[in-house]
């Protein structure tokens, strides 16, 4: 089993849709949760930070469950510029190396 | 501005030939990472350093070396020894161990093929 488990899509969804990708990970002393965004053939770019009380950005917005180990990320009114792929990063506890998931496609259609 | 600088953005490598890629970063971050990215794959951790003159392996460091001799400096080598090197190269950097709670940070990427 994977450390960070991601359904890898491809998610095809129409302008204003909302979606929500879920992020599970195996190790429960985990520190810190963040979502990523990477385009096509370009570098991976933070999208926001995860934290227990559950957050919000624009249409974004990303909650943690600690009893289930999951997080998740939710777009609402999704827009053609939403298409990327998205990635969950877990950090341990101990300042070492994050796991990566392997990702999310979304595709948002007009 | 501050960030993360990759070069070359490509880079072609005779079969039997030893290449370094190139990662700067004027943040002051103590971390830095390289990745290998495959087409329509994931990230996968080759090597990572926590400070200076420190380095470990991670999940694919077989054909890789590499060397922290400054804080803001972490060059990649590709050596001979890598028999399938064509991939994306990401370099990333964060605070490191005065913060684990902070994300990371990426370069633009190296593309690498054989010739």
């Amino acid at each position: 089993r994977k450390e960070v488990e991601q359904d890898p899509g491809p998610f095809n969804v129409p302008e204003g849709a909302t979606v929500a990708f879920n992020c599970t990970y195996s190790n429960s002393a985990s520190q810190s949760f963040f979502w990523y965004r990477q385009d096509c053939r370009k570098e991976p770019k933070l999208l926001m930070s995860v934290y227990s009380s559950g957050n919000e950005d624009g249409r974004f917005t990303a909650q943690l469950n600690r009893a289930s180990q999951y997080i998740s990320l939710l777009i609402r009114d999704s827009k053609l510029s939403d298409s990327a792929t998205y990635l969950c990063v877990v950090n341990p506890s101990n300042a070492g190396k994050s796991t990566f998931g392997d990702g999310t496609t979304l595709t948002v259609k007009p | 501005d501050g960030g993360i600088t990759q070069s070359p953005k490509y880079l072609f490598r005779k079969e039997g030939q030893n290449v370094t890629l190139s990662c700067e970063q004027n943040l002051n971050h103590d971390a830095m990472y390289w990745y290998r990215q495959d087409p329509g794959q994931g990230l996968r951790l080759i090597y990572y350093s926590q400070i200076v003159n420190d380095f470990q392996k991670g999940d694919i460091a077989e054909g890789y070396s590499v060397s922290r001799e400054k804080k803001e400096s972490f060059p990649l080598t590709v050596t001979s020894a890598q028999k399938n090197p064509t991939a994306f190269y990401l370099c990333a950097s964060s605070i490191g161990r005065r913060n684990s709670n902070q994300p990371q940070h990426f370069g633009d990427g190296t593309r690498l093929s054989i010739l």
